[in-house]
């Protein structure tokens, strides 16, 4: 069955530092999404993209935050200057179409620690 | 999207059918229900989604009333591996929709044995 891949499955960085998870959706999705999830919190939505762009932030997704799909295959999150309250797993999704009844597949996640 | 409301906990033997409920009382004609799940700490799962007639796959059963303002999601035989949190989202499908989904705090099952 295909999956979205996440890496790294754990990173660990010092407050300030640039942090970026990198995401393979399946290989036919054209819609992609960030989300995170605080410990003991709920899914909470980042971002979606579309067509090179973002189609629609929340508004965790500030100034801090960047998205890009550099060569047609990963797709990436970007914490440009990291705090401690970024600390959270960062889950990955993709879908066909956002038309109709879509299905997000979700990836393992990656689990970002900071120090 | 309508709200959706799922009690925070339930409990369910092993073997036993799982029945999770779902109130969306608010809900519109073009809003499907759909059903995630997640265990531990994974990305959330896939499990079944409706718009008004019930569904079947081979994971679970979705049962949606003819009003639409509830339903319930069934585990027909839960194994200990089903212990997660459930989540119900209801989504308004369009051209202006982006197609994310919108969680709340689900419910949580425990399956003992």
């Amino acid at each position: 069955e295909p999956e979205v891949t996440q890496t790294p499955s754990h990173q660990v960085t010092q407050m300030g530092q640039e942090v970026i998870l990198r995401c393979v959706p399946i290989s036919n999705h054209l819609y992609f999404y960030w989300y995170r999830q605080i410990l003991g919190q709920k899914v909470e939505f980042l971002v979606s993209f579309y067509n090179n762009e973002i189609s629609e932030k929340s508004e965790i997704f500030d100034d801090q935050f960047s998205v890009e799909r550099p060569d047609g295959s990963n797709f990436t999150l970007k914490i440009r200057s990291t705090k401690l309250e970024d600390s959270a797993m960062y889950f990955c999704a993709s879908t066909t179409t956002s038309f109709g009844a879509n299905v997000l597949t979700f990836g393992a996640g990656s689990r970002l620690t900071v120090l | 999207d309508a709200k959706t409301t799922q009690p925070p906990s339930m409990d369910c033997a092993e073997g036993r059918a799982a029945n999770l409920p779902c109130n969306h009382s608010t809900i519109s004609g073009n809003e499907y229900v759909y059903w995630y799940r997640q265990i531990h700490s994974q990305g959330p799962q896939y499990i079944i989604h409706g718009l008004k007639n019930n569904e079947t796959n081979e994971m679970a059963s979705l049962i949606i009333t003819e009003d639409r303002k509830s339903s319930t999601l069934i585990l027909p035989h839960a194994t200990l591996r089903d212990t997660a949190v459930y989540y119900c989202i209801v989504r308004v499908v369009g051209s202006s929709n982006t197609g994310k989904l919108i969680f709340g705090q689900g419910t949580t099952l425990q399956v003992k044995p």
